[in-house]
């Protein structure tokens, strides 16, 4: 079974830093791996999708990349803000079903 | 439009209860999911549907029946749950399962079980 671990789990900065996030999972036979944010009590949404064929997908400030073989990818955000405060979770997708990492909680202090 | 939706927003209903949680979409797409997401957990995978037939149950015990009345519907029922099944229930769809789409998830039913 795909087991996904984020790193770090929470995460607290000052606006305006630039952060990256970590996601590793175990079973590198991917199709893709989607980014998403969910905020408190809320569903969630999708931030970015990455073939397994990319290294790289970019979506405004955000830019996320995928080392498949390594089981490995990272959710970059520019000059962060405070309405970027949210969980953000991985999700490797195997073909049947995204497994979701553990999440990191990112707080931006104004 | 990309937009899944369920209904209702919260519920709260007893152990002898019987209630049902909606999802649509109309995005076209033939696959359809239900997750269940306690507090400070990831979403965990309930149930797949693919062209409106069960595929996946990630051994959901049968107090949760999902039905696919069409492709563009998804309902979960619910009869005689436990305090531990209070959550919030995802509904996400994909344009196909086993394959490299896109998963959108709508804004979840908050449940409650007294």
């Amino acid at each position: 079974k795909q087991e996904v671990t984020q790193i770090p789990a929470a995460l607290s900065v000052p606006e305006g830093e630039n952060l990256v996030l970590n996601c590793s999972f175990t079973d590198s036979a991917i199709y893709n791996l989607q980014w998403f944010r969910q905020d408190p009590g809320k569903g969630l949404t999708s931030l970015l999708l990455i073939q397994s064929s990319q290294r790289e997908q970019t979506s405004g400030r955000l830019n996320a990349s995928l080392d498949k073989s390594s089981g490995r990818s990272t959710l970059y955000i520019a000059a962060s803000q405070p309405g970027d405060s949210a969980t953000y979770l991985c999700a490797p997708n195997t073909g049947n079903q995204f497994y979701f990492g553990t999440g990191t909680s990112l707080t931006v202090i104004p | 439009d990309t937009e899944v939706t369920q209904t209702p927003k919260h519920l709260v209903m007893g152990m002898t209860n019987k209630k049902s949680l909606k999802c649509e979409q109309h995005m076209g797409h033939r696959a359809m999911y239900w997750y269940k997401q306690k507090a400070k957990k990831p979403p965990e995978l309930m149930f797949v549907y693919s062209y409106e037939k069960l595929s996946i149950n990630e051994s959901v015990p049968s107090r949760f029946s999902p039905e696919c009345p069409n492709s563009s519907l998804l309902n979960l029922h619910l009869h005689a749950l436990q305090p531990e099944d209070s959550a919030l229930y995802l509904c996400a769809s994909s344009q196909a399962s086993g394959a490299p789409y896109e998963q959108y998830f709508g804004p979840g039913t908050r449940l409650t079980v007294t």
